[in-house]
């Protein structure tokens, strides 16, 4: 079964500090991607990073980093000097070759507080 | 121009109105897609067209019924809905329809929020 958990439902963290989200995936496929999405008040889901199977470099952009572990089948977004527009939903999500299908964790809210 | 566009941005709309959602794209995507999302919950899928055919339909009710005139314009038409309907829909599209190929992520519009009332 595929699965994608995302256990901290709610996190706060004054203006500045660093904040990692952590997300663990459950999949017997080799092939498969894994995504963030950033979902503000707005409402529109912002398309943050995609990461495949096969490439378990870790990303920096900017502010933003990620951290892909197949061992331990985790896929974490680190926010560092966290500022109030960081404040959403973030989502992680698990796509399969053969699937339009995101199966998607149910989310972490990040407050960061002025 | 990189985005997804959704009107309106909020409905309401009575139990027996029938009313439709319109969503457009203008960066050649070749998928495009409607998602549910009740508050506080992930999205999920509802609708999926593939070069202007539908590909999937996940069990949706009859209610909902979605048309593609077109690859840049995707409506979902509604009708008869129930408060339990209420939520927000979004419109998603992607580069890539081939689902054996490399999946390079959604591009999200804005949402219409929905209340039945």
């Amino acid at each position: 079964a595929q699965k994608v958990t995302q256990a901290q439902t709610e996190i706060s963290v004054v203006e500045k500090e660093d904040v990692t989200l952590d997300c663990v995936y459950e999949t017997r496929d080799t092939t498969y991607y894994l995504f963030w999405y950033k979902q503000p008040p707005s409402g529109e889901l912002v398309f943050l990073i995609r990461r495949n199977s096969f490439d378990e470099q870790n990303e920096i952009s900017g502010r933003y980093s990620w951290n892909f572990q197949k061992s331990t089948s985790s896929f974490n977004f680190t926010i560092t000097a966290s500022q109030v527009v960081d404040s959403a939903v973030y989502f992680c999500a698990l796509s399969l070759t053969g699937t339009y299908k995101y199966i998607f964790g149910t989310g972490t809210r990040l407050k960061v507080l002025a | 121009d990189t985005e997804v566009t959704q009107t309106p941005k909020h409905l309401v709309m009575g139990m027996t109105n029938k009313k439709s959602l319109k969503c457009e794209q203008h960066m050649g995507h070749r998928a495009m897609y409607w998602y549910k999302q009740k508050a506080k919950k992930p999205p999920e899928l509802m609708f999926v067209y593939s070069y202007e055919k539908l590909s999937i339909n996940e069990s949706v009710p009859s209610r909902f019924s979605p048309e593609c005139p077109n690859s840049s314009l995707l409506n979902l038409h509604l009708h008869a809905l129930q408060p339990e309907d209420s939520a927000l829909y979004l419109c998603a599209s992607s580069q890539e329809s081939d689902t054996s190929r490399p999946h390079y992520g959604y591009t999200f519009g804005s949402g219409t929020r929905l209340t039945v009332v």
